[in-house]
């Protein structure tokens, strides 16, 4: 049973550079989150996924951007980047409906490192 | 104000201890509330749901108090392996994270 997966691992990239993680789900799961760690800090929600649509969003400027596939799969999206988007990014899944008492389950995250 | 805060510790206690730290939320309809462990440079993972009643997992134990808008976590008889951080996590319309408490356990 895959778990989720993320890719890359690492990335670092330069200030004004654009930067695209990816993120499959959990096997069965159809819903997906993007969250942002930065060092110290818990995770914050930067927006949810479902049906190909933005579900939810939280309180992150426009250069974050994401896109869902058919195949639940997901992709996270910053442009612009700033020295401040340098954090863990980590991707979870879920299942549709039930997100109120439906557990997350993370993939390892893609550590960026804008400099 | 923060949506979820909570005591950044560490705890620092000897094998065997009963270690509890509690987490606030600021807000009053949220619906769900859990307890996830973070090991260094992992991915978090679900440890425990948070019931109104109050539930035990083996050693854990996870209190929720809504008019005063916190819930605890208490570890008994500590083992070395529960040395993590542990996050608060509350859901409204999206889960909430706290920072994190850490917790070391001693030999």
């Amino acid at each position: 049973d895959a778990g989720v997966t993320q890719s890359p691992t690492h990335l670092i990239k330069t200030r004004g550079q654009q930067v695209t993680l990816r993120c499959s789900p959990k096997s069965g799961h159809d819903t997906v989150s993007w969250y942002q760690q930065a060092l110290g800090q818990g995770p914050q929600f930067i927006f949810q996924y479902y049906e190909e649509e933005e579900r939810q969003r939280g309180n992150f400027p426009d250069r974050f951007s994401g896109h869902q596939f058919p195949n639940y799969s997901s992709e996270l999206n910053v442009n612009a980047l700033l020295l401040g988007d340098s954090a863990l990014y980590l991707c979870a899944s879920s299942l549709a409906g039930s997100s109120y008492n439906s557990p997350l389950h993370f993939g390892n995250g893609t550590r960026l490192t804008v400099t | 104000r923060k949506e979820v805060e909570q005591d950044p510790g560490p705890f620092n206690v000897p094998e065997g201890a009963t270690v509890a730290f509690n987490c606030t939320y600021s807000n009053s309809a949220s619906q769900s509330f859990f307890w996830y462990r973070q090991d260094c440079r992992k991915e978090p993972k679900l440890l425990m749901s948070v019931y109104s009643s109050g539930n035990e997992d083996g050693r854990f134990t996870a209190q929720l108090n809504r008019a005063s808008q916190y819930i605890s976590l208490l570890i008994r008889d500590s083992k070395l392996s529960d040395s993590a951080t542990y996050l608060c996590v509350v859901y409204d319309y999206k889960l909430s994270f706290g920072a994190g408490t850490t917790v070391t356990v001693r030999a």
